[in-house]
């Protein structure tokens, strides 16, 4: 079947602009996790949804990002107000089960210029 | 963010040499896991290990759990041009975590023909 998929592969904004990246996770995963990667690290965690309702935000850096996912399936990460140093790789993951094997997508590449 | 210290940062091996890259935390995590990642894509899951002390294998790689659920290791048997990527340990399902990886900055492998 298919994988997490993600849109765009990469976006390209200016300061102060809001931007949405998007998550399709694999079909029947209850579990949906966003993580953010800068060059040369590991990925970090954001936030994780279980079905519709965002179980863990502790990861989010400040208020400006926030993410939803409102059916359970699809999810949306928001940044308002990007900064240069908002830049790196956003990654989504998805799991069949809470604490099961995480299996990502390929990643949104966000440069804030 | 936390993460975890995971070494070498990087190797330069000769096709068919055998690899070992570990990673150890102060923490203790319920499930270790190994991701492998290639430029421009997602991490993707090599091996998952569940159980203190456990060693598993998956083709040429071997993984085990440490005993003192601190560290972990990744062995690569008789490596070929296609294990060139990055390797990441995670750790999973420490303290009251709801299921978030915590991510080592990786191995870089490069493989000489």
């Amino acid at each position: 079947g298919a994988g997490v998929s993600q849109t765009p592969s990469n976006k390209v904004t200016e300061k102060g602009k809001y931007v949405e990246l998007r998550c399709d996770p694999i079909s029947g995963h209850t579990a949906l996790y966003w993580y953010r990667q800068s060059l040369g690290q590991g990925p970090e965690f954001l936030i994780y949804f279980q079905g519709t309702g965002a179980a863990d935000d502790s990861g989010l850096p400040n208020d400006r990002f926030f993410a939803v996912r409102p059916e359970g399936s699809v999810s949306t990460l928001k940044i308002q107000r990007t900064e240069r140093g908002d830049s790196a790789v956003y990654l989504c993951a998805s799991s069949s089960r809470p604490l099961g094997e995480q299996f990502f997508g390929p990643g949104t590449r966000l440069t804030v210029l | 963010g936390q993460q975890l210290n995971q070494s070498p940062q990087s190797m330069f091996i000769q096709e068919g040499e055998d690899v070992s890259m570990n990673c150890t935390s102060s923490s203790i995590f319920n499930t270790w896991l190994w991701y492998k990642q290639d430029p421009g894509e997602g991490p993707v899951l090599l091996i998952a290990l569940y159980k203190a002390g456990e060693l598993t294998s998956n083709g040429r790689l071997t993984a085990q759990f440490g005993i003192t659920r601190k560290d972990s290791f990744l062995n690569i048997s008789a490596s070929i041009p296609s294990d060139v990527g990055i390797y990441f340990c995670a750790g999973q399902g420490y303290g009251g975590s709801q299921g978030n990886l915590i991510f080592g900055k990786g191995t870089k492998l490069s493989v000489k023909p």
